[in-house]
C-alpha cells in the first residue's frame, strides 16, 4: 500500500491548456513538498506546503494544501513544453522528517 | 555550484560482483539519502544519515551497506549485486535532518545500474 497516491499516473495535453494533478493519503502530515524531475536527472523542489488549506503560486503553477493536510493539487495554468516532466510529492516521516517518502508520480507530457 | 556529485552515471554488473556508488557533497549538509527509481514504484529510500557517523535504514535497505566517515561523502555498497538491484540510484542531501518544516532536498544526477 502507497503512503501517498499520485493521479492521474500519465497525463498528456496539448500546449496552453489547463491542468490538475493530485496527491493523496490517508495519513496526516506536518508540510509536503512537490518536486519536478527531467529525464536524466534528479528531482528538484518546487514547493514545501505546511498550513492546511494554504495555496502556493509558482509563475503559472498554483499548489494547494488540504484543509485537513491529507492531500494535495498542483494546477498548471496554459501549459507549456517546458512544464514537460515526472511530477512527484513527497512527505516527511519519523520524528525530525528524517524518512522523505515520495509519491509514484505523475507524468506529464505538453505536447507542442 | 557543484551541489551532489555522484558517481558513476552507468554501470552494468554480473550478478555476485560488488561496487560501491560515490556519494559528495559540497554544501557542509548534515542530511545525505540513498534512493532507488523503478518504474511504477516512484523514489524509494534505501538508508540515510543524519551526521557523520550515523546511520539508518530506510524502506529498502536489504542488499545495501553505507558508512558517513565525513560529512562530505555517503557511499552506498553492494555486497553481492542482485538482478533485482538493477535502477536508478539517487543521492540527496539538506542542511539539517528536517524539523516540522521540510528542508530542500537535493539531488545528484544519479547512478543507472544494471546487473545482469
Amino acid at each position: 500500500t502507497q503512503l501517498l497516491e499520485q493521479s492521474p499516473q500519465f497525463l498528456s495535453i496539448q500546449e496552453g491548456e489547463n491542468l490538475t494533478v493530485y496527491c493523496n493519503s490517508s495519513s496526516v502530515f506536518s508540510s509536503l513538498q512537490w518536486y519536478r524531475q527531467e529525464p536524466g536527472e534528479g528531482p528538484v523542489l518546487l514547493v514545501t506546503v505546511v498550513t492546511g488549506g494554504e495555496v502556493k503560486k509558482l509563475k503559472r503553477l498554483t499548489f494547494q494544501f488540504g484543509d485537513a493536510r491529507k492531500d494535495s493539487s498542483l494546477h498548471i495554468t496554459a501549459a507549456q513544453p517546458g512544464d514537460t516532466g515526472l511530477y512527484l510529492c513527497a512527505v516527511g516521516r519519523k520524528v525530525g522528517n528524517e524518512k522523505l517518502t515520495f509519491g509514484t508520480g505523475t507524468r506529464l507530457t505538453i505536447i507542442p | 555550484n557543484a551541489g551532489v556529485t555522484q558517481t558513476p552515471k552507468f554501470q552494468v554488473l554480473k550478478t555476485g560482483q560488488s561496487m560501491t556508488l560515490q556519494c559528495a557533497q559540497d554544501m557542509n549538509h548534515e542530511y545525505m539519502s540513498w534512493y532507488r527509481q523503478d518504474p511504477g514504484m516512484g523514489l524509494r529510500l534505501i538508508h540515510y544519515s543524519v551526521g557523520a557517523g550515523i546511520t539508518d535504514q530506510g524502506e529498502v535497505p536489504n542488499g545495501y551497506n553505507v558508512s558517513r566517515s565525513t560529512t562530505e561523502d555517503f557511499p552506498l555498497r553492494l555486497l553481492s549485486a542482485a538482478p533485482s538491484q538493477t535502477s536508478v540510484y539517487f543521492c540527496a542531501s539538506r542542511s539539517r535532518p528536517g524539523g516540522v518544516t521540510n528542508e530542500k532536498l537535493f539531488f545528484g544526477s544519479g547512478t543507472q545500474l544494471s546487473v545482469l
